[in-house]
């Protein structure tokens, strides 16, 4: 069965520190992989994208890493800052027109 | 630039009452269009997709349908609102091209309460 998993579901961090979040994934034939910021009450927009070939991708602080061998992939986000509370999702787009979305995880960061 | 635009932002609706979402694209061409539900602490669910005017796939059985009249504008609709029908609607937008799945832009979304 094709899945997209996140953990954790939700976490809290404070300010200025570091966090790394995790996407599992079983879907197949693999195309490319996205993380989307997902703020409260609006529409996601894209922060990274990887494919097969790649393993690393950074955008600011947020760094997204790629293992198309164990089919995992992590967003990491250096020195928060509380605009970064918000969910992230991960995205598995397929060689056809589809796409799995994970359940995401919600991120709180705390003064 | 590209924009997406939906509206209303917010709807308040009693069981068995029918919907309209409106989705607008502007600053592009033959778009592909997206309805997408995102229930509360769910992921996102693919409704409806189109790749062209009068062209739409349904993703899922369901209470709704979709239609689009025009090459930038995406409509989704229920003759019936169910409870479950509550949810955050989001269209999004990419670029019609072949091969790998290109990027989607997401609008602003619905926030939709069935009372």
């Amino acid at each position: 069965k094709n899945q997209v998993e996140q953990s954790p579901q939700s976490l809290i961090i404070l300010e200025g520190k570091n966090c790394t979040l995790q996407c599992n994934y079983t879907v197949s034939p693999f195309s490319n992989l996205r993380w989307y910021k997902q703020d409260t009450g609006r529409g996601p927009v894209s922060l990274t994208i990887m494919t097969f070939s790649e393993n690393t991708k950074s955008n600011g602080r947020y760094t997204a890493t790629l293992d198309a061998d164990t089919k995992q992939s992590s967003l990491h986000i250096t020195a928060s800052q509380l605009s970064d509370s918000a969910s992230y999702i991960c995205v598995v787009h397929l060689k056809a027109n589809n796409l799995f979305f994970g359940t995401g995880t919600r991120l709180t960061v705390i003064p | 630039s590209q924009t997406i635009h939906q509206w209303p932002a917010t709807l308040v609706q009693p069981v068995g009452s029918p919907l309209s979402l409106e989705c607008t694209v502007e600053g592009t061409s033959n778009p592909n269009l997206y309805w997408y539900r995102q229930a509360a602490g769910r992921g996102l669910q693919l409704l409806f997709y189109s790749v062209g005017i009068g062209q739409i796939s349904s993703e899922v059985p369901q209470n709704l349908s979709a239609s689009r009249p025009q090459d930038r504008q995406f409509i989704l609709s229920s003759k019936k609102l169910l409870l479950s029908d509550s949810g955050f609607y989001l269209c999004a937008w990419s670029v019609r091209a072949s091969g790998a799945h290109n990027e989607q832009f997401f609008g602003p979304g619905t926030r939709l309460t069935v009372l």
